[in-house]
C-alpha cells in the first residue's frame, strides 16, 4: 500500500514570497490533515478535511495560509506571503475516517526555510 | 497552552538497557494516548497507544503505562536497540468522543539515542 505522498521535500524561499505544498493521501482515506512542525516542537494541527470539506481550521493563520482539497483526494497548502517564522516542516496525514479507530498515517513532510 | 508535555528533550541509554520516556498532560478530558516515533527526514509513525480504561499496554519490547491520577504516562523500551534512536512524541486526540486519532495534540518530543 502506497503511503502519504508529499512534494516538494525541501523548499527555500525569501520572506514575502508565496509557496505551495502538495499532498496525495492514501487511497480511500477520507480524512486529511495538515500539520506544522517547528524545530524543537511537536507537530501542530493546521487544518482537517473530511472528503473535500473543512472540518477544523481553527489554528490556521487565515491571513496568509490557505488550503484546499479538490475532489476529496489531493490537497494543497499555500502560504502567501511567507514570514521567517513559517520556517518549519509541513506534514500531511490521512486516515480512513473520523471515527476513533482510525489511525492517521503521515507523509515525509516538506521542509520549508524562509530567508 | 501546552496540554501535552514532554519535559525531557533528550535521553541517552546503552544498548540492551531500558529506555523510559515520560509524558504529562493537563487536560483531564483526554481518554486515549498515542506514542509516535520519528526518524530524521521521515514523518511520524504510530508506535503504541493506550486507552484511559487501562493502565498498561504492551507490544513486544514497547510498553506504555498510564497513571490517570497523576496525568502521567510513560513509554518503556526493553531492551533498547540502536535502531530505536529517534524522536518520540506523546500525543492525545483532540476533542471528546468520536474524534479521529489523526486530530492530535502532540508533546514537544524526546530525542532518544541508544549507544551500541
Amino acid at each position: 500500500e502506497a503511503g502519504v505522498a508529499q512534494s516538494p521535500r525541501y523548499k527555500i524561499i525569501e520572506k514575502r514570497q508565496s509557496v505551495a505544498f502538495w499532498c496525495n493521501p492514501i487511497s480511500g482515506h477520507a480524512t486529511l490533515y495538515w500539520y506544522q512542525q517547528i524545530l524543537g516542537q511537536g507537530p501542530k494541527l493546521l487544518i482537517q478535511f473530511q472528503n473535500n470539506g473543512v472540518v477544523d481550521d481553527s489554528q490556521l493563520p487565515k491571513d496568509r495560509f490557505s488550503a484546499e482539497r479538490l475532489k476529496g483526494v489531493d490537497s494543497t497548502l499555500k502560504i502567501q506571503p511567507a514570514k521567517l517564522e513559517d520556517s518549519a516542516v509541513y506534514l500531511c496525514a490521512s486516515s480512513l475516517g473520523r471515527g476513533r479507530n482510525t489511525e492517521a498515517f503521515f507523509g515525509q513532510g516538506t521542509r520549508l526555510t524562509v530567508v | 497552552d501546552q496540554q501535552v508535555k514532554q519535559n525531557s528533550p533528550s535521553l541517552s541509554v546503552q544498548e540492551g538497557r531500558i529506555s523510559i520516556l515520560n509524558c504529562d498532560y493537563t487536560n483531564s478530558m483526554f481518554d486515549y494516548f498515542l506514542w509516535y516515533k520519528k526518524y530524521p527526514a521521515e514523518g511520524p509513525t504510530f508506535l503504541i497507544s493506550i486507552s484511559s480504561i487501562k493502565d498498561k499496554n504492551e507490544d513486544g519490547r514497547f510498553t506504555v503505562f498510564l497513571n490517570k491520577s497523576a496525568k502521567h504516562l510513560s513509554l518503556h523500551i526493553v531492551p533498547s536497540q540502536p535502531g530505536d534512536s529517534a524522536v518520540y512524541f506523546c500525543a492525545a486526540p483532540r476533542g471528546a468522543g468520536g474524534t479521529s486519532y489523526g486530530k492530535l495534540t502532540f508533546g514537544q518530543g524526546t530525542i532518544l539515542t541508544v549507544h551500541p
